[in-house]
Parts: structure tokens; sequence; C-alpha cells
């Protein structure tokens, strides 16, 4: 059963970069038809995609955070990653990394990791 | 971008009832590719639909999913203690992909 772990620094400054790791245990990314992507959570408020990545290493961005947002894969380690530039409070919320199926239904989820964006 | 919008945003409710939540899309989703979440306090959200009527592994057959084009729906046929939480309904049919802004159910 695959298992997905979110990892990262719970406190950013803003202006700087968010960076965060997925760590998937119970499936290998580099197989299968999977794709392996990002969705946050402001505090008391709704869900957004924020982008997926292939094991091929295409990756698919929401608009409203492409150029700030990058999505990547580290294969030895079973890995991927979220780099978020230029933060500001708006970008305060609980990131949850997810096992993307390939149509974009979200079945297997972290347990979420929250990242603040405070001086 | 498919903009969703649930309704309503709370539902009051009894263990035992029939509930049933609505999503509405700002165009028609195409082939249906429409999801629905639960999320309970401090929970990662789960998984219940897909392809807006079939039931994810081990959903219980109390969950429902209907609908097609722009109006979907989310029943629950009989409330257990245990279902009171927010549901979300997303659409994967065309991209960005997008989330409904939630229907808390609570008792």
């Amino acid at each position: 059963q695959v298992q997905l772990q979110e990892s990262g620094p719970g406190l950013v400054r803003p202006w700087e970069t968010l960076s965060l790791r997925c760590s998937v245990s119970g499936y290998l990314i580099t197989t299968g038809s999977y794709h392996w992507g990002w969705v946050r959570q402001p505090p008391g408020k709704g869900l957004e995609w924020i982008g997926s990545i292939f094991r091929t290493g295409k990756t698919y961005y929401t608009p409203s955070l492409m150029g700030r947002a990058a999505i990547s894969m580290d294969k030895s380690r079973n890995q991927f990653s979220l780099t978020l530039s230029y933060v500001t409070a708006a970008d305060t919320a609980v990131y949850y990394c997810v096992r993307d199926k390939p149509s974009g239904i979200f079945d297997s989820w972290g347990q979420g990791t929250l990242a603040a964006v405070s001086s | 971008e498919i903009v969703l919008t649930q309704s309503p945003g709370t539902l009051s409710v009894s263990p035992g009832e029939r509930v049933t939540l609505s999503c509405r899309a700002s165009q028609d989703v195409p082939g249906d590719f429409l999801a629905w979440y639960q999320q309970k306090s401090g929970q990662a959200p789960r998984l219940l639909i897909y392809d807006a009527s079939a039931r994810a592994t081990d959903i219980p057959d109390r969950f429902r999913g209907s609908g097609s084009g722009s109006d979907f729906s989310l029943t629950v046929s009989w409330l257990e203690p245990e279902d009171f939480a927010v549901y979300y309904c997303q659409q994967y049919g065309i991209g960005p992909l997008t989330f409904g802004g939630g229907t808390r159910v609570e008792i």
C-alpha cells in the first residue's frame, strides 16, 4: 500500500523560497502510469491543486502559480519535491503531496505539512 | 478554468438522515470527469467518488455520486457519525484541475 510523507520547514520568510519534499513508500514513482502532485489548503479554506509530475519529468501546473512553482523528482530516493519562490502570506497553507491517477484523480494523500510565511 | 460551486455551504443534519450535496460547474465537465472527497477535521482528504459515480476502493455503498454535464450530486443515504465532515468536488476533465469550495455536513 502506497504511503506519502511530506517534509519541510514550517516557517519561511516573505519573498524567499519554500521547499518541500514528499517521500513515497510502497510504490516506485519511476514505474506505472501515476503522476505525483501537490495540493494546498490555506487555513480554514478550500483545496487548490498546484501541479503534478510524471516519471518522464513532464510537469503540469495551475496557471496562477506557473513561474513560481516547480516540481521535480529524485528517482534514486523515490521522492518528489515542490519549490515555490517569492512566497507571501497568501502562500501560507497545509501542503499535501498526492498520487495522481493519470487523469487527475487524487487517490492517495500524505498527511500534510503546514508551511507558514512570516518574517 | 472551470469554476465549481458547491451548495449548501453548511448542512445541519442528524445521524440516520439522507443528504444530497450539490456541485455545479461553470461549463460542462468533459467526460463527466468529476470526483468527490471527504475531509475530516485535521485530516487529509479522502477520495470517495470518481468519474461522477464510481466508488473508490473501500468506500461504503451509502455514498452515491450522480450527475452529468455541469450538474453533479453526492448523496449519503444514511448518515453515520463518522460521515460528519467537509465534502469537496473536483473536476479533472480539463486543465487546470479545480476544486469546489466545499460543503460542511454537521450535526
